[in-house]
């Protein structure tokens, strides 16, 4: 299996829920990130990890708590969100972290707040 | 200030025909990168193609052209022979310093290839 897998593709929580969102590379890579896509802004970065450490945290509500257990898998864990937070939440890899990297993204989360 | 600007909300362009999409951007530092990305209905954001600020030469990936005015600070990407399987959204990315976290996105441009 290649590239940048998210699960679930789609999901629908209630406000008082608590989920997660996973994210998988099998790129070798070593950077790791959480972006968020609402309709008409752009893409959101919400958090970067280099080797497993958190190097970016870019103001996101506690309601969002990242987790990296190891250089290939990512979480992000949900809880008491609010309808504002619907979106579509990606994940993607490079391979450092550095100016000419691309990041490789996954298909995303469609997460629907009710 | 938005550092990436992509003025045009929706462009259509015939099959086979060339297109340009625009992006400007906007930073003080002398070092950057530049990225575009298609992002088709599925959600996935693929990757086309970069062009780094001390390059010589405007880069190239098959039928994607990245038309680099550093003066006019404007990357903008051609898209040539256009296929029905282009229609989607493409976005501008700027990656700021040698090393950095962060790769800034512009709001996109909905591209729709039509027969």
């Amino acid at each position: 299996e290649t590239g940048v897998t998210q699960t679930p593709r789609h999901l629908v929580m209630g406000m008082t829920n608590k989920k997660s969102l996973k994210c998988e590379q099998h790129l070798g890579h070593n950077a790791m990130y959480w972006y968020k896509q609402s309709a008409k802004k752009p893409l959101e970065l919400m958090f970067v990890y280099n080797f497993k450490e958190q190097t970016e945290n870019n103001s996101v509500p506690s309601r969002f708590s990242p987790e990296c257990p190891n250089s290939s898998h990512l979480f992000l864990h949900l809880h008491t969100l609010q309808p504002e937070d619907s979106a579509l939440y990606l994940c993607a890899s490079s391979p450092r972290d550095s100016q000419d990297s691309p990041l490789h993204f996954g298909n995303g989360t469609r997460l629907t707040v009710t | 200030a938005q550092k990436i600007t992509q003025t045009q909300p929706g462009m259509f362009v015939q099959e086979k025909e060339a297109v340009t999409l625009d992006c400007t951007y906007d930073t003080s530092d002398p070092s950057y990168g530049l990225f575009w990305y298609k992002q088709p209905s599925s959600g996935e954001m693929i990757f086309l193609i970069y062009q780094g600020s001390y390059d010589q030469q405007n880069a190239t990936e098959g039928r994607y052209s990245l038309n680099f005015q550093k003066a006019r600070k404007s990357a903008n990407l051609v898209i040539s022979a256009s296929q029905l399987g282009d229609s989607a959204m493409y976005f501008c990315a700027m990656r700021e310093g040698w090393s950095t976290d962060k790769l800034i996105f512009g709001t996109g441009t909905r591209l729709q290839v039509f027969p």
